[in-house]
């Protein structure tokens, strides 16, 4: 399969701080690209998306920057809440439209 | 709002026996996708359905097969089980359009003994 791999596999972050995850993608035919938030004994909870015609989306506490030239992806997290401690994931939409294949999570810790 | 439902929960099984694990979609989402994800792993990529036909194959082994029926619902069916097939089974679903995201139930925990 596609190859979409995170560079830090745990992140802890003082709670108040932002948090920044990052995701690097092997396709470059690759034009759809999503981050999920999975809490443990639950499946993978969607947060943003982003297509590959844009670089940058917004949503509530949560900015997702894709960089094309060197396909990386990034999440980042605005004052971290202890709620958001969980596994993210990225996932990579190839063919744009069947196959969603997910990189290796990073878990991410919120210290109180 | 309605998501995505999988049953059982959790399933328990011996070596070489048969399990079938189901996934109602949320309604009016056509396409199901198969996630099979270990411990401290990322969901790997089984199966998909659009419409009721295979759309896609991942690393699902040749013991296993899954179908969707007219309702849109979907079973997996896994056959002489191994102790690696332990895992948790996440079912998702998406409407069959580009550029929509999947969601995901909250999965069967498959233990095989």
């Amino acid at each position: 399969g596609e190859s979409v791999g995170l560079h830090l596999p745990t992140l802890s972050v003082q709670e108040g701080d932002n948090s920044i995850i990052n995701c690097a993608y092997s396709n470059s035919a690759s034009d759809y690209f999503i981050w999920y938030k999975q809490e443990s004994g639950k499946g993978p909870q969607f947060i943003i998306d982003i297509r590959s015609n844009m670089d940058k989306r917004q949503g509530q506490r949560v900015t997702v920057l894709l960089n094309k030239t060197v396909k990386h992806l990034s999440l980042q997290i605005a004052a971290t809440q202890p709620g958001d401690s969980a596994v993210y994931f990225c996932a990579e939409n190839v063919d744009n439209f069947n196959k969603f294949y997910f990189g290796s999570g990073t878990k991410l810790n919120v210290k109180p | 709002a309605a998501g995505v439902i999988q049953s059982p929960r959790h399933l328990i099984k011996e070596k070489r026996e048969t399990a079938t694990l189901k996934c109602y979609p949320i309604p009016r989402h056509d396409t199901v996708y198969w996630y099979q994800q270990g411990p401290g792993q990322d969901p790997q990529f089984l199966i998909s359905f659009y419409e009721k036909m295979q759309s896609d194959k991942g690393s699902i082994p040749d013991r296993f097969s899954a179908q969707q029926f007219s309702d849109y619902h979907s079973e997996l069916n896994m056959s002489s089980l191994e102790l690696g097939d332990s895992a948790l089974y996440f079912c998702a679903s998406r409407p069959g359009q580009y550029n929509s995201p999947l969601h995901f139930g909250n999965g069967t925990r498959l233990t095989v003994t």
